[in-house]
Parts: C-alpha cells; sequence; structure tokens
C-alpha cells in the first residue's frame, strides 16, 4: 500500500540558513500534519492543513510557515535556522473524516 | 489542554512473556485512543487504536482497553518476539481539535530478550 513520502530523508544545514521540507501524503488523504521530534522525545505537533487551508496549529516557531497545495502536498519551510531545529520532522495524512493519522518516515534535520 | 501521561518508560520482558504499557489522559471529551509503533530510524507506526464507544479491541497479539471512567487506556502485547522490540506511544486527540493533532505520550521503550 502507498504510503506518506517524505523528502529529503537527511537535511544538513547551519545556522541561520533556510530548509524546506516536502511531504507527499497517501493518495485521497486531504489533511496533513506535520511533528517535530527531538531525540528521545515524544512527537510534538506543529500544524496542520486540510483542504489546503491551515485547519489547527502547534508549538510551530514563528521562523517556520507552512503551506499545502492543489495536489495535497505540504511543505516546511523554516528560516534562520537554530541549533535546537535539529530534529526528526514528521509528517502525517488522514483521510477526510477520520481519525487515524499515517506517519511517513521522516526528515532528519541537523543544524550545525 | 490534553495531557497524556504513559507508564513505564522502559520495560523489558523475556521472549513469549506478556507487555502491558499504561496511559492516562486528562480531557473527559476525547473519544479516539491510537498506538504507535516507533522502530530506530522510522516513522510512527498506528498498530491500534480504540474509540470511547468501546471497552476493547484485539487484532492477533495486540490488544487495547478503555476505561473512561477513571481516563486510562492500556496496550497488551501477548507472546511477545523480538520484533516487537521498539518504542510505543498512546496518544488522544487535544482538546477543541477536533481529529487533529494529537498529543503523545512520552512513549515506553520496550526490548523483548529471546
Amino acid at each position: 500500500a502507498a504510503g506518506v513520502i517524505q523528502s529529503p530523508r537527511h537535511l544538513i544545514k547551519e545556522k541561520r540558513e533556510t530548509a524546506t521540507l516536502k511531504c507527499y501524503p497517501i493518495p485521497r488523504h486531504d489533511t496533513v500534519y506535520w511533528y517535530q521530534q527531538g531525540p528521545g522525545q515524544d512527537p510534538q505537533f506543529l500544524i496542520s492543513f486540510y483542504e489546503k487551508m491551515q485547519s489547527d496549529k502547534g508549538s510551530i516557531p514563528d521562523r517556520f510557515s507552512a503551506q499545502q497545495f492543489s495536489d495535497y502536498h505540504s511543505e516546511l519551510n523554516m528560516s534562520s535556522l537554530e541549533l535546537g531545529d535539529s530534529a526528526l520532522y514528521f509528517c502525517a495524512s488522514s483521510r477526510p473524516g477520520v481519525y487515524e493519522q499515517y506517519f511517513g518516515p521522516g526528515t532528519r534535520l541537523t543544524v550545525t | 489542554g490534553e495531557n497524556v501521561e504513559q507508564h513505564p518508560s522502559t520495560l523489558s520482558v523475556q521472549e513469549g512473556d506478556s507487555a502491558v504499557i499504561k496511559c492516562t489522559y486528562s480531557d473527559s471529551a476525547s473519544n479516539y485512543f491510537p498506538w504507535y509503533k516507533q522502530e530506530l530510524g522510522k516513522g510512527p507506526q498506528l498498530i491500534i487504536d480504540i474509540r470511547s464507544n468501546v471497552g476493547e479491541k484485539k487484532d492477533q497479539r495486540i490488544a487495547v482497553t478503555l476505561n473512561k471512567t477513571a481516563k486510562h487506556f492500556s496496550l497488551h502485547i501477548t507472546e511477545t518476539q523480538p520484533e516487537d522490540s521498539a518504542v510505543y506511544f498512546c496518544a488522544a486527540p487535544a482538546p477543541g481539535g477536533g481529529y487533529n493533532k494529537l498529543i503523545f505520550g512520552a512513549g515506553t521503550r520496550l526490548a523483548v530478550h529471546p
């Protein structure tokens, strides 16, 4: 079965640089969620989109922005990167009107 | 907001034994409780979930029980195998978030020894 696709899988950036993470949801899933997971921690919700509109917002820094496009893929844009932004970033998707969220393999971002 | 507590943080069992992980939540309006398994270097995998209108759900060797009165739910794994070794997370939806954001427990690192 098709799964959530994330790219790139690994990304190394320097402080103050920008990064763009991409997420391609499972086909026919219209809702996308972004989570951040620090080492040894649980995933923390950042932001979600439903039908290309922002549907919920969590602890996402103002330096980060995201959007969902007409083909339902989503991009997380991160600017002025800080060392503390180093983490795994997961995208999850769900079908219309259902609870189940399916996670992608994640992007490991390292800020040096 | 919703608060999810998970215990234990680590669990070590012998192959073939059972493992139980417990979670409590704070928002009595929560009505959906998923469990995720995360292997090293991979994304969380949804393994089982339960809705508030049932008390128990089984899928082969795994089961989840829910006590809405006490606001806790548990994951039960029977006949554990080495491939069950992973970090397990419980979760609950944040209040007011509909079916959007999930609040996760801190995770349980399960080690199954042959």
